[in-house]
């Protein structure tokens, strides 16, 4: 099973500024099995980006997603008010689909 | 548009069973797979099922494995999950989330709003 680690943990940043977020596998993910959610507190998680690098329908392009293998990004590249949350990498595998622990974006 | 509502939750002792639902509506639901996902208290999201469209296929994490069954009803747009054995450690929110190819690509793009269940004596 691949485990991902996300990083950092949390992330204190002010609006404006640029977020990037991290997700490591413990062995290679195919490009196109690679996803970014946003969850905010009392919600479902929301599809951010799929195959590694694609914005989902509606999804504002200050979202980025890039990597390959086993290092992976997200970024956010101009903070609004309503991007504080907490974001998760998740990978598809053949049978079993792995999340990360997630990374919490607060506001500093 | 795209709706998915889980029910059936609630408080359970251990080494119970509770029968969670999710129901479907806005989209071909026998068209799809579909997951069920949960998250403890505070914490993160692990993913526990997956059922074909058809369902001729079901995968479990292996946490849950021989003590969960997933299964699905096309003629009534539900999901199931059945849960037996319940451990303090199944205390989560649970959700369900469908199952979208994309070219060669998959997702989880819509997700119910989530269902409590708690195991506790």
């Amino acid at each position: 099973e691949i485990v991902l680690t996300q990083s950092p943990g949390t992330l204190s940043l002010s609006p404006g500024e640029r977020a990037t977020l991290s997700c490591r596998a413990s062995q290679s993910v195919g490009n196109n099995y690679l996803v970014w959610y946003q969850q905010k507190p009392g919600q479902a998680p929301r599809l951010l980006i799929y195959g590694a690098s694609s914005r989902a329908t509606g999804i504002p392009d200050r979202f980025s997603g890039s990597g390959s293998g086993t290092d992976f990004t997200l970024t956010i590249s101009r903070l609004e008010p309503e991007d504080f949350a907490v974001y998760f990498c998740q990978q598809y595998g053949t049978s079993s689909h792995t999340f990360g622990q997630g990374t919490k974006l607060e506001i500093k | 548009q795209v709706q998915l509502m889980e029910s059936g939750g609630g408080v359970v002792q251990p080494e119970g069973s509770l029968k969670l639902s999710c129901t479907a509506s806005g989209f071909s639901f026998s068209s799809y797979g579909m997951h069920w996902v949960r998250q403890a208290p505070g914490k993160g999201l692990e993913w526990v099922a997956i059922i074909w469209y058809d369902a001729s296929n079901k995968y479990y994490a292996d946490s849950v494995k021989g003590r969960f069954t997933i299964s699905r009803d096309n003629s009534k747009n539900t999901l199931y999950l059945q849960m037996n054995s319940l451990r303090v450690e199944d205390t989560a929110i649970y959700y369900c989330a469908r199952d979208l190819w994309v070219g060669d690509t998959r997702m989880f793009d819509y997700w119910g709003q989530g269902i409590l269940v708690t195991v506790s004596s």
